[in-house]
């Protein structure tokens, strides 16, 4: 059984870069895409982008200019760093993994953008 | 991108009644050499991350107990609940995966009457 644990900073000054971290356990790290979605507060899921076990990714337009997702395949884990930041990025992210619609997702972070 | 809408934002239904949700996409999800619709249903608990229900518009997700069924093709999709019970209350949310950039729909509150 697949799962997913991440982590990163959860608190962010204006133009800082938000960095998360994804680790995939108990199954395979080369069949699937691998992406991050968020949830701002009251709001509903915006997906932000996803990365296969190759590095070859794809990203919201809306977000693009910002996104970088990388991989780590020695050590199952795949990352998300989103650059100057603003309030309008403070939600709950996820990473999740991608087959036919998001079938397992982690825990969440909660990160909150605040001068 | 592809714009998914819901209907209705919220709902209040008994224990035991049906509850029907609805979703609509800006354009067709249904992709003509499969036959497959590129829609998934989302169950999202205070607190907790969204939970698969259903994928391909119709195909309940392991574990997912029957009371949940999709239906609908092209551009207009359904999640019935058959009978309501206590653990049901949540956001309910659509999601397209035809095309990049995936989206999802802004999400249906199911309470208890």
């Amino acid at each position: 059984q697949v799962q997913l644990h991440q982590w990163g900073a959860g608190l962010l000054r204006p133009s800082e870069t938000l960095s998360l971290t994804c680790a995939v356990y108990g199954g395979p790290f080369s069949d699937f895409f691998w992406s991050w979605i968020r949830q701002a507060p009251g709001k509903g899921l915006e997906w932000i982008g996803e990365i296969s076990h190759t590095g070859s990714t794809n990203y919201n337009p809306s977000l693009e200019s910002r996104v970088t997702i990388s991989v780590d395949t020695s050590k199952s884990q795949f990352s998300l760093k989103l650059s100057s930041v603003t309030a309008a990025d403070t939600a709950v992210y996820y990473c999740a993994n991608y087959l036919a619609g998001f079938d397992i997702w982690g825990q969440g972070t909660k990160v909150t953008v605040s001068s | 991108d592809i714009v998914m809408t819901q209907s209705p934002d919220s709902l209040a239904v008994s224990l035991g009644e049906r509850a029907t949700i609805n979703c609509k996409s800006s354009q067709s999800l249904l992709y003509s050499s499969n036959n497959k619709n590129y829609l998934a249903w989302y169950q999202q608990r205070p607190g907790q991350p969204p939970r698969l229900l259903v994928y391909w518009a119709s195909t309940r997700e392991s574990g997912v107990p029957d009371r949940f069924s999709g239906s609908g093709s092209g551009t207009d999709f359904t999640l019935t609940i058959s009978s309501l019970q206590a653990e049901d209350v949540a956001v309910y949310s659509c999601q397209q995966y035809y095309s990049m950039p995936f989206t999802f729909g802004p999400g249906t509150k199911v309470d208890i009457k």
